[in-house]
């Protein structure tokens, strides 16, 4: 079974550019999550994706991120404009939702690593 | 205050040491508890969950959950140099509900 892909493995950019990741979920999982994991930090949950609808965007910052998943599978983050402080790991994440754990079994990607100068 | 903390280490113990990884948390209503490891530059991975109170052994991992004193741990008998990594508690309160991650604690097994 294929993991999660993510896509790029690394992304330097100047503050006030912007910058698209992209995910590829574990075939049939139908909720997606992408996390900003700072270094020295664990995972914050930016955006929770349940087949094509948004579950939880509460911790996006929706002036400058935006993210979408067209048709239920694929998932696009974007940054614009980039400031120092979005430098991180973006993480995507999968989950079927089912069995006992339900959403709390996630498959996680490689991450995209963001540094912004 | 946080609603998890975890000492983010580093720790670091010879290799067939017995490791003590632990995270207390505030909210009471959190139901299910997890650890997840995560290698350098890697995604984390999930290794055990546990459902309400108690032990759950696998292998040499052992996880435990004391709800009356809002504290977990991570028992890994006779390390080894690959258990090396970053250990993430994670909890949450519902089955479909967000899971909120503690900030990891790092992991060196020296041979």
């Amino acid at each position: 079974e294929a993991g999660v892909a993510q896509s790029p493995r690394y992304k330097i950019i100047e503050k006030r550019q912007s910058v698209a990741f992209w995910c590829n979920p574990i075939s049939g999982h139908a909720t997606l999550y992408w996390y900003q994991q700072i270094l020295g930090q664990g995972p914050k949950l930016l955006i929770q994706f349940q087949n094509n609808g948004v579950v939880d965007d509460s911790q996006l910052p929706k002036d400058r991120f935006s993210a979408e998943r067209l048709k239920g599978v694929d998932s696009t983050l974007k940054i614009q404009p980039a400031k120092l402080e979005d430098s991180a790991v973006y993480l995507c994440a999968s989950s079927s939702g089912q069995g006992m754990l339900g959403t709390g079994e996630l498959f996680f990607g490689e991450g995209s690593r963001l540094t912004v100068l | 205050q946080k609603e998890v903390e975890q000492d983010p280490g580093p720790l670091s113990v010879p290799e067939g040491a017995i490791v003590s990884l632990n995270c207390t948390y505030s909210n009471s209503a959190f139901q299910y508890f997890m650890w997840y490891r995560q290698y350098s530059r890697k995604g984390p991975e999930l290794l055990m969950y546990t459902y309400s109170s108690g032990n759950k052994e696998d292998g040499r991992f052992t996880a435990q959950v004391d709800k009356s004193s809002k504290y977990i741990s991570l028992f890994i008998r006779d390390s080894q140099p690959s258990d090396s990594a970053t250990y993430l508690c994670a909890m949450k309160n519902s089955s479909a509900s967000k899971i909120i991650f503690g900030s990891g604690t790092r992991l060196s097994i020296r041979p």
